[in-house]
């Protein structure tokens, strides 16, 4: 059963506008979350992260909210850009002490529109 | 050279080959990791290895072999392996086990025929 899950495999936005990913999670014990993305041939790369103490955090044009009661977070970027096509992971990490598993969703390939 | 690299970047081999993959690392990090991203399915925690000792071994299959002679370099040796094993394998390392941040290599894309 999955714990981190990216329901939308695809999404295409138009440049300039708002990209908007989301992702859910299960376990209530993930206090540390993080996005990462990935181009084709190319390992993944972090992006951004938030601590379930924040409900936001801010990166430039990145942003993720976090609303943890619905066990959700979402990553915005705008304005949206030809090169932030790539598939975009969510991540998350329990709390739990000693522990290193990170957990990845599936990804959710963005393609922006020239 | 920063960063971390893994090699080689493709491998395709038949069930009864023997053959590794190599990942090092250029960042001082204390902890290595191997994943696997099979298509369509999540990145699955395979093996941990903080200072050079392995503390995490997710169910990993005995074809798949885990050496990590320091905290620069880990190899993932593969022998008998199967056609669902098939799948990119990236190697990872972070500062410390669980530290928030890790820093992935490009990958190997793996081939059993």
């Amino acid at each position: 059963d999955q714990q981190v899950k990216q329901n939308s495999p695809s999404l295409s936005v138009q440049e300039g506008r708002i990209s908007i990913l989301n992702c859910d999670y299960t376990n209530s014990m993930f206090d540390y979350f993080l996005w990462y993305k990935k181009y084709p041939a190319e390992g993944p790369t972090f992006l951004i992260s938030i601590s379930s103490i924040k409900d936001k955090n801010e990166d430039g044009r990145f942003t993720v909210f976090l609303n943890k009661s619905a066990k959700h977070l979402s990553l915005h970027i705008v304005p949206s850009q030809p090169g932030d096509s790539a598939v975009y992971f969510c991540a998350a990490l329990p709390s739990t002490s000693g522990t290193y598993k990170y957990i990845f969703g599936t990804g959710t390939r963005l393609k922006v529109l020239a | 050279e920063t960063g971390v690299t893994q090699t080689p970047r493709h491998l395709v081999m038949g069930m009864t080959n023997k053959k590794s993959l190599k990942c090092e690392q250029h960042l001082g990090h204390n902890a290595m990791y191997w994943y696997k991203q099979s298509a369509k399915k999540p990145l699955e925690l395979m093996f941990v290895y903080n200072f050079k000792e392995q503390t995490e071994n997710n169910s990993v299959p005995s074809r798949f072999s885990p050496e990590c002679p320091n905290s620069s370099h880990l190899f993932l040796h593969l022998h008998t392996l199967q056609p669902e094993d098939s799948a990119l394998y990236l190697c990872a390392s972070s500062q410390d086990e669980g530290s928030g941040k890790l820093f992935f290599g490009s990958g190997t894309q793996l081939s059993v025929l």
